[in-house]
């Protein structure tokens, strides 16, 4: 199974906004709602930001906000903050009855 | 709260085998799967397999000749061996925690660095 495709990276100025993202195939992105998006910041372990495509896990912040059309779901951050620098990672269900992770985005805050 | 704690031999010579565990504190094994994530230096997540607590494997097929997951129901945790390793082994290696489709509850990685 190939790695989802991610843009390498994103940037934006505080406040701004800006979407990542992560293109698949039908047998993964396209035939599923179950993508998920993962914030890492160096040296530390991935958390949740988003599960099945749009779900918020407890004690995430609204700024972050997920969609999907066909093969591609994305990630938006609203009003971008320093703190939002990190790596970010989708991840999908597959046929196989496994997972595929995206190629990861490291978004800059300008 | 559930806790993953995960321990095993962080330098090994290519060729051996990859051995290692994972706990699970404050919370049962049952009705969840576990998977195992690697990230080589640098580099982007990789998903390594998933196990129930039946026992039911399932891998990435690019992995699947040299990976071997097990459970430990008894113990309440999981296990990871990986043989024939090589330099592109070199990774931190996670374990973690299937809420749904999707991992919750991470354990805090192991470097695990192949080198002769």
């Amino acid at each position: 199974q190939s790695a989802l495709t991610q843009p390498a990276s994103v940037s934006g100025s505080p406040g701004q906004s800006i979407t990542i993202s992560c293109t698949g195939s039908s047998s993964d992105v396209g035939g599923y709602n179950h993508v998920s998006w993962y914030q890492q910041h160096p040296g530390k372990v991935p958390k949740v930001l988003i599960y099945d495509v749009t779900i918020r896990p407890s004690g995430i912040s609204n700024r972050f906000s997920g969609s999907k059309s066909g093969n591609t779901a994305s990630l938006t951050i609203s009003g971008l903050q320093t703190e939002d620098e990190a790596d970010y990672y989708c991840n999908s269900y597959t046929s196989g009855n496994g997972y595929v992770f995206g190629t990861g985005t490291k978004v800059t805050v300008l | 709260h559930v806790q993953l704690q995960q321990w095993g031999a962080g330098l090994l010579k290519p060729s051996e085998t990859l051995s290692l565990t994972c706990a699970v504190h404050g919370g049962s094994l049952s009705g969840y799967y576990w998977s195992w994530v690697r990230q080589p230096p640098g580099k982007g997540l990789e998903w390594i397999g998933q196990i129930n607590h039946y026992g039911s494997t399932s891998y990435n097929p690019s992995l699947r000749s040299r990976v071997t997951i097990s459970i430990d129901t008894s113990k309440n945790q999981f296990s990871l061996r990986l043989s024939s390793v090589a330099a592109a082994d070199t990774a931190v290696y996670y374990c973690a925690r299937h809420g749904g489709y999707y991992q919750d509850y991470w354990g805090q990685g192991t470097l695990v660095t192949v080198s002769s």
